[in-house]
């Protein structure tokens, strides 16, 4: 189990650019999660895959955010025409989907992107 | 939506003393299940404590225990014989039983003092 792993760790970026982030899961989880969170804030709900599947997005995220998970394996978001308010930091998390003892989401130390 | 509410934006606690952070949230499931997760100042979150809100006992690991209540869908974390290494942001989170998500409080800031 070597854990959830989020590259870059930091990005800085012009507004208008084009920003991709990448999420390896844990092997065994089934479930990826994007979260998004702001200073002083705790995370907010982006969009969440079960294996390839994307089956449920924010309300928050506008079609400038997309995401994919080929494979059931990483996960990638990528942000179009990056605005000044989409700096934050973008974590993500995975799980299984079972209901027995391994219920948490287990998270990654996160991607913060800066856009100036 | 559910939805969690911290409303201790800040807490402090001596060096050894005992400190209960609070939440509640809202839901018309029966079947749920809560967590308390850590995250140090530039780290990554980590789970400190899980309950399931079809056990009626209170859950327990090492230093932190849970005190669920839930008719009153109250949910606090107690810290005792608290550690400089207990400082930081703690949030509170809501998954659902067939959980498509996890709602998260907006945290406390925990400060221990030496």
């Amino acid at each position: 189990d070597t854990g959830v792993s989020q590259n870059p760790r930091h990005k800085i970026t012009k507004r208008g650019q084009n920003v991709t982030f990448r999420c390896d899961p844990i092997s065994e989880h089934n479930r990826l999660y994007w979260y998004r969170q702001t200073l002083g804030q705790g995370p907010e709900f982006l969009t969440y895959f079960q294996n390839e599947a994307q089956l449920e997005k924010s309300r928050l995220l506008s079609d400038r955010f997309s995401a994919e998970r080929p494979k059931g394996s990483f996960s990638t978001l990528e942000i179009q025409r990056t605005e000044q308010g989409d700096s934050a930091m973008y974590l993500c998390a995975s799980s299984t989907s079972g209901q027995g003892t391994r219920t948490e989401a287990f998270f990654g130390q996160g991607t913060r992107l800066t856009v100036v | 939506a559910q939805t969690v509410t911290q409303s201790q934006p800040e807490m402090s606690v001596q060096e050894a003393e005992t400190v209960t952070l609070s939440c509640t949230y809202d839901t018309s499931e029966s079947d749920y299940y809560l967590f308390w997760y850590k995250q140090p100042p530039s780290r990554q979150m980590i789970l400190v404590i899980r309950q399931e809100a079809y056990k009626q006992q209170n859950a327990t690991e090492n230093r932190f225990s849970v005190n669920f209540q839930k008719a009153a869908k109250s949910f606090s974390l107690k810290i005792s014989d608290s550690q400089l290494g207990d400082a930081a942001m703690y949030f509170c989170a809501y998954r659902s039983w067939t959980g498509n998500q996890f709602y998260f409080g907006t945290g406390t800031s925990l400060t221990v003092i030496p």
